[in-house]
């Protein structure tokens, strides 16, 4: 069974930080996709970043990292220099891609608070 | 280019009576999938759609239901509504049937309350 794991409920930082949301993953699948999504309070999802598990280096979008750590099935989120607008809800999800890759998992969510 | 556009915004219903939802995905996009989000929770998978064919179900009761349409377009259909349906119902589109290394693209959801 696909699980992922999100232990931060809600996370604060100062405008201009780096921070790091957690999320762990578990997965009998040897192949698939991690991705992060961001949930405004209008409720849109909006992808964010992707990192497959074959892929060799870290992903990063602008001032999204991802920092994967395959032996330990961790794929955490960086946002570097965060901005008021960054407040939100972040997912982790994952998708098997060997099995149809038709059905992403999600984790239970981070509420992040940007501090101006 | 529109992006995702689902309907209603919100709908409120009472138990027992049928919802039908809609969602237009991004012009080119064969795909449809339809989440469920429970308030505090993250998206739960309910179907997947594409080129009108059922590609995935999730684990929801035979109360829901789904169809795709040929300009992809897509409805979600709950019957005999309960107090737990209450929800976000968030549609995503994307390019393919096996999405790989796609992110979908969601809609902004319809929030159904049933009372």
């Amino acid at each position: 069974a696909q699980k992922i794991t999100q232990t931060q409920p809600g996370m604060f930082v100062q405008e201009k930080e780096a921070v790091t949301l957690d999320c762990t993953y578990d997965t009998s699948d040897p192949s698939y996709g991690l991705f992060w999504y961001k949930q405004p309070s209008s409720g849109e999802m909006i992808f964010l970043i992707y990192q497959g598990s074959y892929d060799q280096q870290n992903a990063t979008e602008g001032r999204y990292s991802l920092n994967f750590q395959k032996a330990r099935k961790s794929a955490n989120l960086v946002i570097s220099a965060s901005q008021l607008g960054d407040s939100a809800m972040y997912f982790c999800a994952m998708r098997g891609l060997n099995t149809g890759g038709f059905k992403t998992i999600f984790g239970a969510g981070t509420r992040l608070f940007v501090k101006a | 280019d529109a992006g995702v556009t689902q309907s209603p915004t919100h709908l409120i219903k009472t138990r027992g009576q049928h919802v039908t939802l809609r969602c237009s995905p991004i012009s080119g996009h064969k795909s449809v999938s339809w989440y469920q989000q429970v308030l505090g929770q993250g998206p739960q998978f309910i179907f997947q759609y594409y080129e009108k064919e059922e590609r995935g179900r999730g684990n929801f009761p035979d109360r829901f239901s789904a169809r795709q349409f040929p300009n992809y377009s897509s409805e979600l259909n709950v019957n005999a509504l309960l107090l737990g349906d209450s929800a976000l119902y968030l549609c995503a589109s994307s390019t393919t049937r096996s999405q790989g290394a796609d992110g979908y693209t969601f809609g902004s959801g319809t929030r159904l309350t049933v009372v």
